[in-house]
């Protein structure tokens, strides 16, 4: 198994809902990321866990909240977002031999109204 | 602070001619850089990984140099096709670090 793989694809949700992304992978990597993608922009890094642990939060709002069951899942619990957090949520997986290539996830397209 | 720059916002080129896409950093030294290709809605998708202490990579049709003089990478398709066309990212990243910053991308737009 070669892939990375996200649900839902597409997300809906109001302000006051909570809800939560799924990724899963089952390559071995112990290096998860979460990222955001708005439109016409790179993505970018929000989360990364080494070996289950939190080893990078870049400065996210505590709205956004993961979580690294265990090495294959990865999961991003979302509570009272915002309008402008609509966007594209990517997670990728890297090899345990150290930061090289990333594996990414097909994303989850989420809209706050 | 470190700044990436793909000078290309977009790149229009014809069927069968080299495409060649340019990643240019500043204030920073680091001990890879990576490119990655991306469709519309899609996460990206990794292709090459050079070394600092390398000067050129290749895989099938794709090319990449690295000059740490010059602080820039290029990045070619020789014998470009239609279905090359995506965008591409580049990201300049340490050495032990899981920290991928993204340059903006060129858009490539392969016209048969």
């Amino acid at each position: 198994d070669t892939e990375v793989t996200q649900t839902p694809k597409h997300l809906v949700m109001g302000m006051t809902n909570k809800k939560s992304l799924k990724c899963e992978q089952h390559m071995g990597h112990r290096a998860m990321y979460w990222y955001k993608q708005k439109a016409k922009k790179p993505p970018e890094l929000m989360f990364v866990y080494s070996y289950e642990k939190l080893s990078i939060n870049e400065s996210v709002p505590s709205r956004f909240s993961p979580e690294c069951p265990n090495s294959s899942l990865l999961n991003l619990h979302l509570h009272a977002l915002q309008p402008e957090d609509s966007a594209l949520y990517l997670c990728a997986s890297s090899p345990p031999r150290g930061v090289l290539e990333q594996y990414f996830g097909p994303g989850t397209r989420l809209t706050v109204t | 602070s470190q700044k990436i720059e793909q000078n290309s916002e977009a790149l229009n080129i014809q069927e069968g001619k080299t495409a060649t896409l340019t990643c240019n950093y500043t204030n920073y030294s680091p001990a890879y850089l990576q490119w990655y290709r991306q469709d519309p809605g899609r996460g990206p998708v990794f292709l090459l990984l050079i070394r600092e202490n390398e000067k050129e990579k290749r895989k099938e049709r794709l090319k990449v140099t690295f000059d740490t003089t010059l602080k820039q990478s290029l990045f070619h398709i020789t014998a470009s096709q239609p279905a090359d066309s995506a965008t591409y990212l580049c990201a300049p990243s340490g050495a032990g670090s899981y920290q991928l910053t993204f340059g903006k991308g060129t858009k490539l737009s392969v016209i048969p």
